[in-house]
């Protein structure tokens, strides 16, 4: 099983639409989680980091799950801009220091 | 915020000769710094951790012999990638994080060609 599993997609939606990106996740020891955004040919930024709790961010809300180890990303009305791949990113606990994995990214496209 | 800035952008190179990339952190001390490579319409792959002061820690499947990774100062590290080939032509990010399992902030990348 894969570290970090995404749908790669692409979700195609029109202006306005929810859409909604799952990401699991296999080592049960991880505690960080995150969601990036990368545009075509850009370095990835920080959308939002995932809380326990869930958090939420304007149109966009973060959920985790621990017990399916599963995080999941909820766009509410979409914007054309909100085209791009969003990359989830987890904490692999390791011998000396914690790397961060990424997923495969899931591609969303926002049409008129 | 925190920025990594990260140096070229672009290099075209001929098959067999080295490049080196570099990746600073300007406003933060980063005691670790990671390299990736992205392959077009794939994620990022980590290729190994740089530590200041000591070896890098390579991933499965990725030479250390070929990607040279050096990590002299608490700002800079470099990614050499020596004879290179058109296969090594790639996307290479380089990240650093304040602290353990934090944030990530990333280069502006490197595209490297080679031709």
């Amino acid at each position: 099983r894969k570290e970090v599993e995404q749908d790669p997609g692409p979700f195609n939606v029109p202006e306005g639409a929810t859409v909604a990106f799952n990401c699991t996740y296999s080592n049960s020891a991880s505690q960080s989680f995150f969601w990036y955004r990368q545009d075509c040919r850009k370095e990835p930024k920080l959308l939002m980091s995932v809380y326990s709790s869930g958090n939420e961010d304007g149109r966009f809300t973060a959920q985790l799950n621990r017990a399916s180890q599963y995080i999941s990303l909820l766009i509410r009305d979409s914007k054309l801009s909100d085209s791009a791949t969003y990359l989830c990113v987890v904490n692999i606990p390791d011998t000396g220091f914690q790397k961060l994995v990424f997923g495969t990214g899931t591609r969303l496209l926002v049409s008129p | 915020g925190a920025v990594v800035s990260q140096h070229p952008s672009r290099v075209i190179c001929k098959s067999g000769t080295s490049v080196k990339i570099e990746c600073r952190s300007l406003d933060f001390q980063a005691t670790t710094m990671f390299w990736y490579r992205q392959f077009p319409k794939k994620s990022l792959m980590l290729m190994a951790t740089s530590n200041e002061g000591s070896k890098a820690t390579y991933e499965q499947g990725v030479e250390k012999d070929k990607f040279l990774i050096n990590h002299a100062s608490l700002t800079l590290s470099t990614l050499t990638v020596t004879s290179a080939h058109p296969e090594d032509s790639s996307f290479y990010i380089c990240s650093a994080s304040r602290r353990m399992g934090g944030e990530l902030f990333f280069g502006e990348g490197s595209r490297l060609t080679v031709l």
